[in-house]
């Protein structure tokens, strides 16, 4: 496609509830990245993406956020038993090649998850 | 670990006016740096980026950042601000294994 495609755009949780968030990156692009943004802060970094290989998953905040990325294409974001201190926006950025970028990588719109 | 501050939180300028948004990072080597915008609702949109030679870059819709070692910084500038500028800048730095650190954003408001 033209861009990251990330869905649902929006998601409301209840508490305890599992959710799987989804990203479809540009087609071709080799690595893929996840990062959290609370409210009113920067995104922060939470895995990352070499074709199917998860070469960085120390942003993971705990063992209930699960990342994958099976055939170097889509990835699904995870996260078990919901808690409040969940809620953010969920970016999925891509890019064409393996090391620095001269291109900076592409985002999607995110996925705006609330759990209530 | 890189951390990237932007000692602003919200800014407001008047329409037609210039602008200039401060980011200072510590890395100890040259870094990657990048600024990107946020409109609400909407992901980051790269404004430009610095990796290495000349300081002064140019980015899209005008926008410009100059990088000096000696302060750490890395400011964003536009001459002239529009209306449609209104939005959350984030300045970035990129560290070791590809990721992104991101500073705490800037709102900017725009006055008519």
């Amino acid at each position: 496609g033209a861009g990251v495609s990330q869905s649902p755009r929006y998601k409301v949780a209840k508490r305890g509830q599992d959710v799987a968030l989804r990203c479809d990156p540009i087609s071709g692009h080799v690595s893929l990245f996840w990062y959290q943004q609370a409210l009113g802060q920067g995104p922060e970094f939470l895995t990352y993406f070499q074709n199917e290989a998860q070469l960085d998953k120390s942003g993971l905040p705990s063992d209930r956020f699960f990342a994958e990325r099976p055939e170097g294409s889509v990835s699904t974001l995870k996260i078990q038993r919901t808690q409040q201190e969940d809620s953010a926006v969920y970016l999925c950025a891509s890019s064409y090649v393996r090391g620095p970028s001269n291109y900076g990588y592409t985002f999607g719109s995110g996925t705006r998850l609330t759990v209530v | 670990a890189q951390s990237v501050t932007q000692p602003d939180i919200h800014i407001t300028v008047s329409e037609g006016a210039s602008l200039e948004l401060r980011c200072n990072y510590s890395y100890g080597a040259t870094p990657y740096l990048f600024w990107y915008v946020q409109s609400p609702g909407q992901g980051l949109q790269l404004l430009l980026k610095y990796f290495s030679g000349d300081t002064l870059v140019q980015g899209i819709k005008g926008f410009e950042a100059e990088f000096k070692r000696s302060q750490s910084s890395f400011n964003l500038r536009k001459p002239s601000v529009h209306w449609s500028d209104a939005a959350e800048y984030f300045c970035a730095c990129m560290e070791y294994g590809n990721k992104l650190v991101f500073g705490a954003g800037t709102i900017l408001r725009v006055k008519s």
